[in-house]
């Protein structure tokens, strides 16, 4: 059972345009959510994070929004660029859990 | 401040071989887990230790095993390896439960 579903699986998105990843989860335990920017061959690397307590965290071009009540969370990237090219994941952990769940990932492309 | 190393970066092993992977953490950093990334599955949670001390294990077979020595470095093993089992095998080092996960470039295993 997918504790995190991500969508979509792959982006293209024009330079300069906004990306926009997705990211539904039903345990009501979690109450931390990361993202992960992953290049290949390469490890993830922690982007941005946000807690239940704000509906939105802004770090430089990249923005989550979080909706605690639809049990979903996006990541927002603005004025994307060809340098922005990877794989994204979103996850989600609860306070008291040892493990992150992780959704399935979004290739996202981004053309010059 | 050192980030997450993992070694060997690549390893080919042939099947029924067991292989052991390296992970030093983050200096401070008391927690550390593994994870497994497949295109197929994704990334999928394989244990946590803390304080020398496993705390959650995910759905893998017996031979996928581990251990955290007193100054936080841990190491995963696989015995008898499978085809199945290549994989990036990713370690995730944090601070304890609810805080940031920083993870490592990643062992890519490859049996052959």
């Amino acid at each position: 059972q997918q504790q995190v579903k991500q969508s979509p699986q792959s982006l293209i998105v024009q330079k300069g345009g906004i990306s926009i990843i997705n990211c539904a989860y039903e345990n009501t335990a979690f109450d931390y959510f990361p993202w992960y920017q992953q290049f290949p061959g390469k490890g993830p690397a922690l982007l941005i994070a946000i807690r239940p307590d704000v509906s939105e965290k802004k770090e430089g071009r990249f923005t989550i929004s979080f909706n605690k009540s639809a049990k979903q969370f996006s990541l927002h990237i603005m004025d994307s660029q060809p340098g922005d090219s990877a794989t994204y994941f979103c996850a989600a952990t609860a306070r008291t859990g040892n493990q992150f769940y992780f959704g399935t990932g979004t290739s996202l492309t981004v053309i010059p | 401040k050192a980030g997450v190393t993992q070694t060997p970066r690549y390893l080919i092993k042939t099947r029924g071989q067991q292989v052991t992977l390296s992970c030093s953490p983050i200096s401070g950093h008391r927690s550390v887990s593994w994870y497994q990334q497949t295109p197929g599955q994704g990334l999928q949670f394989l244990f946590e230790y803390f304080s020398e001390t496993q705390r959650n294990k995910g759905n893998f077979p017996g031979r996928f095993s581990g251990r955290q020595f007193s100054n936080s470095r841990s190491e995963m093993n696989v015995s008898t390896l499978e085809l199945g089992d290549s994989a990036l095998y990713l370690c995730a080092s944090r601070i304890d439960l609810g805080t940031e996960a920083f993870f490592g470039q990643g062992t890519r295993l490859t049996v052959v």
